[in-house]
């Protein structure tokens, strides 16, 4: 079992829509959660950066970690066609030791926004 | 500021063929890494560098070797390239590696092995 799953889709959605994209993990050490925006051909990119549980909003995305549950999400809202990418969950334990700057990724939604 | 490099784009190996793929940046980050894209698999950790002269092993570092003499450079190595080595190789670096800082990303190496 991969410690951190996350459903391929793939997503299409229209213009305007809301968007909900979402990660579970087994592994209870992951304090650092983060989504990542990967384009067509190119390298990921950090989109939202979370420590813990919380809400955490920058603009129309909205980060959402629930540790007692072992669930993370991403909200779009207001969805583009520039929005249009692979959305990626990662996470990592606690700085120091093995686990130093290491990410675990999920395995990335696809997501459409048609016009 | 050109940030992380990586060469070539994109690559054809025959099985047991030798090659290195580069990886450059030029934001004197200290931690270096390197991963590997697969379907449903997402990105994989190979190897990392926290520094010049210092690397470990990731969560899949059979069939790569890595050395790191510059802070600038961290090259992957295959020494004798396998099928199941097909794959999109992406380097990463960071200011000193700790988990809260932004890894950057280069643009991907795309790797077929046949």
């Amino acid at each position: 079992q991969k410690e951190v799953e996350q459903d391929p889709g793939p997503l299409s959605v229209p213009e305007g829509a809301i968007v909900s994209l979402n990660c579970t993990y087994s592994n209870s050490a992951f304090q650092y959660f983060m989504w990542y925006r990967q384009y067509s051909r190119k390298g990921p990119e950090l989109l939202m950066y979370t420590y813990s549980s919380g809400n955490k909003e920058d603009g129309r995305f909205t980060a959402q970690v629930d540790k007692s549950s072992k669930y993370i999400s991403l909200f779009i809202r207001d969805s583009q066609p520039s929005d249009s990418a692979t959305y990626l969950c990662a996470m990592s334990a606690n700085a120091g030791g093995t686990s130093y700057g290491k990410l675990t990724f999920g395995q990335g939604t696809i997501l459409t926004v048609h016009p | 500021n050109a940030g992380v490099t990586q060469t070539p784009k994109f690559q054809v190996l025959k099985t047991g063929q030798s090659m290195t793929l580069q990886c450059a940046q030029d934001m004197n980050h200290e931690y270096m890494s390197w991963y590997r894209q697969d379907p449903g698999m997402g990105l994989r950790l190979i190897h990392y560098s926290v520094g010049a002269g210092i690397t470990d092993q990731g969560e899949v570092p059979n069939g790569y070797n890595v050395s790191r003499s510059t802070t600038e450079d961290f090259p992957l190595r295959l020494l004798s390239a396998a099928p199941s080595q097909t794959s999109v190789y992406f380097c990463a670096s960071s200011l000193s590696g700790t988990t809260s800082e932004t890894q950057y990303f280069g643009p991907g190496t795309r790797l077929l092995v046949l």
